[in-house]
């Protein structure tokens, strides 16, 4: 099995509804937000970003919204399928930091019931 | 095929062994990361590399060494393995000038030391 979701806050929605996962980030200074999804056995997977100077991108059945007064990131899933049950991770990229140096969250699992 | 290869998947040892972990891409990426995952931790940076003559320390390095061997490999040794390097280890990479935060990992390989 995989351990990496053991202590981690958990989202249950039913097949159908929509989903929000939340995430708090620590860097005024970041110029990037990304969510990942990680399936059991499997490495994160890129699903949406947005850049600083913006509030809001959709992408298909995903919304993120980001609101830099409260350092706070949110990703919207539309339409809830099984298939979305994963470990859900923000990350945010510090500008000093060059690229692609991430700052991950904790993580929150989706479980979705049929 | 995956684009990113980790090897091996799974891997039990000694308190004290030396662990060599591999990593090969076939994505032509320059960029090269190596991150640990922890339960309720998310991901943390280990070493990063730009390029074959660059090497990096990320925000966890003690008690670890890498290796750029070639464009496409990237490997992370653990000179003298101690139960707290117990993990989940990601390899990854990004592309030069895409403005993104984008990663692609590879699969993991889980790291247990007795």
């Amino acid at each position: 099995g995989e351990s990496v979701g053991l202590h981690l806050p958990t989202l249950s929605v039913q097949e159908g509804d929509n989903s929000i996962i939340n995430c708090a980030y620590s860097n005024s200074a970041s110029d990037y937000f990304i969510w990942y999804k990680q399936e059991s056995g499997k490495g994160p997977q890129f699903i949406i970003d947005i850049r600083s100077n913006m509030d809001k991108r959709q992408g298909q059945r995903v919304t993120v919204l980001l609101n830099k007064t409260v350092k706070h990131l949110s990703l919207q899933i539309a339409a809830t399928q099984p298939g979305d049950s994963a470990v859900y991770f923000c990350a945010e990229r510090p500008f000093s930091g060059g690229y692609n140096k991430l700052i991950f969250g904790a993580g929150t699992r989706l479980a979705v019931h049929p | 095929d995956a684009d990113v290869t980790q090897t091996p998947r799974n891997r039990i040892t000694k308190t004290g062994k030396r662990i060599m972990l591999e990593c090969s891409q076939t994505k032509g990426h320059d960029r090269m990361y190596w991150y640990r995952q922890d339960p309720g931790l998310g991901l943390r940076l280990i070493y990063y590399s730009f390029d074959v003559k660059d090497i990096n320390k990320g925000e966890i390095s003690d008690g670890y060494s890498v290796s750029r061997q070639a464009q496409a490999k990237f490997s992370l040794s653990l000179e003298s393995a101690i139960p707290n390097q117990t993990a989940l280890y990601f390899c990854a990479t990004s592309v030069t000038g895409t403005d993104t935060g984008e990663l692609f990992f590879g699969e993991g390989s889980r790291l247990t030391v007795l």
